[in-house]
């Protein structure tokens, strides 16, 4: 099965408009992470907002928000007042696991491609 | 900037050949995680080295091996090329326990 999910290949949103990217995700493991990049067409991947298993809050940062729901197994991205520059592939990925004195893989889904019309 | 650099940013190689890959960690950085990103895919996790061990390895053969120096930056090495192997490679470095990784901005490998 996979471990992250994101259903939409594409999506269009209008600049100044918010616009929700979904993310499910598979683990039987009680910590984990889940992580938002962006990756435009120069290939570099941007980290964008995290999210712990444990957070009882849904993160924010800046115009980025991630909509947790635990019990759904999603986390979904927000993005409010959408720019142009944001147009980009967007990539949902987890960390399973926490502890001990190394970081841990992240798996990716497919991701979503974006574009802001103006 | 994320302050991880990589090199080189393209390359380009024949079936067969050998090829190796550098990443310098952002500084404080002691880990670094290597992934690869085939066209129209999310990046698949290759290996982790941290502290110069590797520590964590993702459905990939042996001829896909790397290093991790005392500074903490890296080499991805992949010997016995393929066609399948055309890809974005990603180097990504963090602090350690629990932090989000930053990526630097990828070599593209193309086979031929």
């Amino acid at each position: 099965a996979q471990k992250i999910t994101q259903t939409q290949p594409g999506m269009f949103v209008q600049e100044k408009e918010a616009v929700t990217l979904d993310c499910t995700y598979d683990t039987s493991d009680p910590s984990y992470g889940l992580f938002w990049y962006k990756q435009p067409s120069s290939g570099e991947m941007i980290f964008l907002i995290y999210q712990g298993s444990y957070d009882q809050q849904n993160a924010t940062e800046g115009r980025y928000s991630l909509n947790f729901q635990k019990a759904r197994k999603s986390a979904n991205l927000v993005i409010s007042a959408s720019q142009l520059g944001d147009s980009a592939m967007y990539f949902c990925a987890m960390r399973e696991g926490g502890g001990g004195g190394s970081n841990y893989k992240l798996t990716f889904g497919k991701g979503t491609l974006l574009t802001v019309n103006p | 900037e994320t302050g991880v650099t990589q090199s080189p940013t393209h390359l380009i190689k024949t079936r067969g050949q050998q090829v190796t890959l550098r990443c310098s960690s952002q500084s404080g950085h002691n880990t670094v995680s290597w992934y690869q990103q085939a066209l129209g895919q999310g990046p698949q996790f290759i290996f982790q080295y941290y502290r110069e061990e590797e520590n964590g390895r993702g459905n990939f053969p042996p001829r896909f091996s790397g290093l991790q120096f005392p500074n903490y930056s890296s080499e991805l090495n992949v010997n016995a090329l393929e066609l399948d192997d055309s890809a974005l490679y990603l180097c990504a470095s963090s602090p350690g326990e629990g932090y989000e990784q930053y990526f630097g901005p990828g070599t593209r490998l193309t086979v031929t």
